[in-house]
């Protein structure tokens, strides 16, 4: 167990819908990263947020935005969701930018 | 933009032997991490072991060891004495110093199989 904790665990919707993803970081982890992993394929950077604001932005699509709340919690949201947009999302909290990341189990997002 | 290659999509080990997993990156900048995570069917991402470039030493953790070749932007995984709970999917990862950009970078991962 990381100490990272990701909600849903599962979520099945329709094409067209909005979802979000929610994230906790291991407690003192003031740094939140999220990655896409579609199957069987490598790791996604999406966004990364230090201390509430966004520090890093990957391949991350417009109708895809996060936020870092200031209790460090941090929300995915997913808009307008295509059939492609099925995946296992990760969360990753590490302590200071630098860090290495330690990752939460993922939700796993499945678009009908 | 920093690249990360595994070349082999798949490799097959003997319990209790060693298997080597390779990984290349290719980079402009000097200074920057390496890290191997491990991926087992449950899909939890494991960090199994991390490299600072500034760092000739290469790391080492129990089983687990980096042949780090700097000049060659070589970063391969040994693992001795496999045992049947290291079959998972690995993944090499770079990360750069400067955290403003694109800053974690995955390979495609290597699908690691042991035999008993």
């Amino acid at each position: 167990d990381s100490g990272v904790t990701q909600t849903p665990k599962h979520l099945i919707t329709a094409t067209g819908q909005r979802v979000t993803l929610r994230c906790s970081p291991r407690s003192g982890d003031l740094s939140v990263y999220w990655y896409q992993q579609s199957l069987d394929q490598g790791l996604q950077f999406l966004i990364q947020y230090y201390n509430g604001e966004e520090r890093a932005k990957g391949n991350i699509l417009e109708r895809f935005s996060a936020q870092q709340f200031p209790d460090l919690h941090s929300e995915l949201n997913l808009s307008s969701l295509e059939l492609g947009d099925s995946a296992l999302y990760f969360c990753a909290s590490s302590e200071r930018v630098l860090a290495e990341q330690f990752f939460g189990p993922g939700t796993r997002l499945t678009v009908l | 933009a920093q690249t990360v290659t595994q070349s082999q999509p798949e490799m097959s080990v003997q319990e209790a032997e060693t298997v080597t997993l390779s990984c290349t990156y290719d980079t402009s900048e000097s200074d920057y991490y390496l890290f191997w995570y491990k991926q087992p069917p449950s899909r939890q991402m494991i960090l199994v072991i991390r490299q600072e470039a500034y760092k000739q030493q290469n790391a080492t953790e129990n089983r687990f060891s980096v042949n780090f070749q700097k000049a060659a932007k070589s970063f391969s995984l040994k693992i001795s004495d496999s045992q049947l709970g290291d079959a998972a999917m690995y993944f090499c990862a770079y990360r750069s110093r400067d955290n403003y950009g694109q800053n974690f970078v995955f390979g495609p991962g290597t699908r690691l199989s042991v035999l008993p």
